[in-house]
Order: C-alpha cells, then sequence, then structure tokens
C-alpha cells in the first residue's frame, strides 16, 4: 500500500503570502496519477490538480502543482481569503487502488 | 454543468444497513465511473470502491469487501451504496465521486453524514 504522507499538519500565513504544501508518498508515484483537492467546511471537494502539475477547469493560475517520484508540490503564489481551506493529494497505484494523504490546513495568521 | 446530487442525512443503530444515493446529471451517465469515498469525523479520506455505471461492474478494497455493495440505475442515473452490518467506526460523512481521465476525482457530491449510534 502507497502512504501519503503531508507537511505540514497546519499552515499558518497571511493573506497575499505564498503557501507551499508537501506530500510525500511511500514508493513512486506515477505523475499521471497525483492530484490534489481542496476542502472547505460545508462544501464538496473540488479538484485543483491532476497528473502532477494540470490545473482543473477553472482553478485559478495562482494554484501550481509539481514534483515528481515520491515527492509533490502544491503551491499558492498568493493567498486569497477564500483558499484558507483543507488541502488533500491522492494518487493511484496498488491495492488499494487510490489513497489520500491527512490533509493540510492553511488557516490565517 | 455536471453535478452529483446525494441523498440527506442518516441515523442507524449498530448491526443495520444504510443505503446512500448520488444522482448525477450534465454528463453521459455511463461513460464514467463513479467512486465512493468517505471521512470520519476529523479524519482524512478513505477510498470504498468503484462502480462502472455501464455495465454494472464493481471493485471494492479489501477492507469493505463483503460489507458494501453499489449499485446503479441507469434510467435514472443514479448510483447506490450499501452498507451493511454497521458499527460505531461507520460514522462518517460518505461522498460519491465521478472518476476522471487521469484516475482523479474531478467532480464530487456534497456528502451524506451517517451517524451509527445506539
Amino acid at each position: 500500500e502507497i502512504v501519503l504522507t503531508q507537511s505540514p499538519g497546519t499552515l499558518s500565513l497571511s493573506p497575499g503570502e505564498r503557501a507551499t504544501l508537501s506530500c510525500r508518498a511511500s514508493q513512486s508515484v506515477s505523475s499521471s496519477y497525483l492530484a490534489w483537492y481542496q476542502q472547505k467546511p460545508g462544501q464538496a471537494l473540488r479538484l485543483l490538480i491532476y497528473g502532477a502539475s494540470s490545473r482543473a477547469t477553472g482553478i485559478p493560475d495562482r494554484f501550481s502543482g509539481s514534483g515528481s517520484g515520491t515527492d509533490f508540490t502544491l503551491t499558492i503564489s498568493r493567498l486569497e481569503p477564500e483558499d484558507f481551506a483543507v488541502y488533500y493529494c491522492q494518487q493511484y497505484g496498488n491495492s488499494p487502488l487510490f489513497t489520500f494523504g491527512p490533509g493540510t490546513k492553511v488557516d490565517i495568521k | 454543468q455536471v453535478q452529483l446530487v446525494q441523498s440527506g442525512a442518516e441515523v442507524k443503530k449498530p448491526g443495520a444497513s444504510v443505503k446512500v444515493s448520488c444522482k448525477t446529471s450534465g454528463y453521459t451517465f455511463t461513460g464514467y465511473y463513479i467512486h465512493w469515498v468517505r471521512q470520519a469525523p476529523g479524519q482524512g479520506l478513505e477510498w470504498m470502491g468503484w462502480i462502472n455505471p455501464h455495465s454494472g461492474d464493481t471493485n471494492y478494497p479489501q477492507k469493505f469487501q463483503g460489507r458494501v455493495t453499489m449499485t446503479r440505475d441507469t434510467s435514472i442515473s443514479t448510483v447506490y451504496m450499501e452498507l451493511s452490518r454497521l458499527i460505531s467506526d461507520d460514522t462518517a460523512v460518505y461522498y460519491c465521486a465521478r472518476l476522471g481521465a487521469s484516475r482523479h476525482f474531478d467532480f464530487w457530491g456534497q456528502g451524506t453524514l451517517v451517524t451509527v449510534s445506539s
């Protein structure tokens, strides 16, 4: 089973600052199958990035993804008030087919 | 626009079963697999399996085999997830999600809270 670890657990930043979120896999993950999601209280999850670096439809370009192998990064270049949320990475691979990281909460400093 | 709309919250007793629905619209129902993911209170996301709406084929991870059943009704573009022999640890928000081409989930339902309590 591929285990995803996200760091930090919580990131306290101010609007306008840059956020760098890490997702590390216990085994190599195909870049084609690494995605990032945003979750806000009471709302459906929202796909941000797929294929490690491709932005989903309608996602602002302040969100970017990078990485390969076992280390992946989600970067928010300048935090907007609506970006304070929890972010999850997800991979597709071996059994179980789909696993998620534990999440990084980005909150207002 | 693509929408996945789930049924409302449920309260069940231990040992009972729950069936959650996910009504889809805005795309060809049989063209995309639907997956189920759950999130226990304060916890992360856990994948529960998928259904192919075209064929009805399903795939469940070992943890849920024998306890989860996913079905579909093509006439109303709806998929169902039934979980049996409920225990308190099954208390969670259950989400349906559509699978995109790169094995990511491109659209999600709003979630259904299932509470298991005696």
